[in-house]
């Protein structure tokens, strides 16, 4: 079974500041897929990333980006130049891949603040 | 735009009622998801369904079912709603294609007295 953990269950930056969140994970996997979600207060939860295993390349989504160490299981998302707008719970998840109809596993969540 | 929309946000309801939590989406995903989210606990998966009338276990089902009829609609059943079934529960929906990217409803707190 996968396990997916986050360390960090609060954390707060002043606005435009870059902010880490870390995530780990443990898997006998070869070929997985991870993922950081986001869940705004009150507003539905969203994909913010995703980077495939097989990948060396990180992914990045504007001022998202992803630090992806297969060897040590890592997988932490930072935000560039925070805005208020990032204030949200942030779910690390992992699948195993490739092929369709798997779960999602997800992390226990990092509740993040950003100060104005 | 994907839609994944469920049929109440707050719902507060007794211990033994039978409760029904409704999730409706509007893409023709064949993945359907039921989760609750608590505190400290993050999401747990409780049910999924790849098909109509297709389900399988995820990790908590126990207290709970779950109706697939129509391809857009998936039903969560508490039988006998008990107080530990109070939680934050959300439904999402995929593509097959779509290699994890759920697309989640505003989610219904639900609180058992």
């Amino acid at each position: 079974a996968q396990t997916v953990t986050q360390s960090q269950p609060e954390m707060s930056v002043q606005e435009a500041e870059t902010v880490t969140l870390s995530c780990t994970y443990d898997t006998s996997e070869n070929n997985y897929y991870l993922f950081w979600y986001k869940q705004p207060p009150s507003r539905q939860m969203i994909l913010v990333i995703r980077q495939e295993a097989y990948k060396q390349q990180n992914a990045t989504e504007n001022r998202f980006s992803v630090n992806f160490q297969k060897a040590a299981k890592s997988f932490s998302l930072k935000i560039s130049d925070s805005q208020l707008g990032d204030t949200a719970m942030y779910f690390c998840a992992f699948m195993k891949g490739p092929f369709g109809n798997e779960k999602l596993t997800f992390g226990t969540g990092t509740r993040l603040t950003i100060i104005p | 735009d994907v839609k994944v929309t469920q049929s109440s946000r707050y719902l507060v309801k007794r211990t033994g009622e039978k409760v029904f939590l409704e999730c409706v989406q509007d893409m023709d995903h064949e993945n359907m998801f039921w989760y609750r989210q608590d505190p400290g606990l993050g999401l747990r998966l409780i049910y999924f369904s790849y098909d109509v009338k297709m389900k399988e276990k995820g990790d908590i089902p126990e207290g709970y079912s779950v109706s697939r009829e129509k391809k857009e609609r998936f039903s969560l059943i508490l039988e006998s709603a008990s107080t530990n079934q109070t939680s934050m529960y959300l439904c999402a929906s995929e593509d097959l294609s779509s290699l994890g990217e759920q697309y989640f409803g505003p989610g219904t707190r639900l609180t058992v007295t």
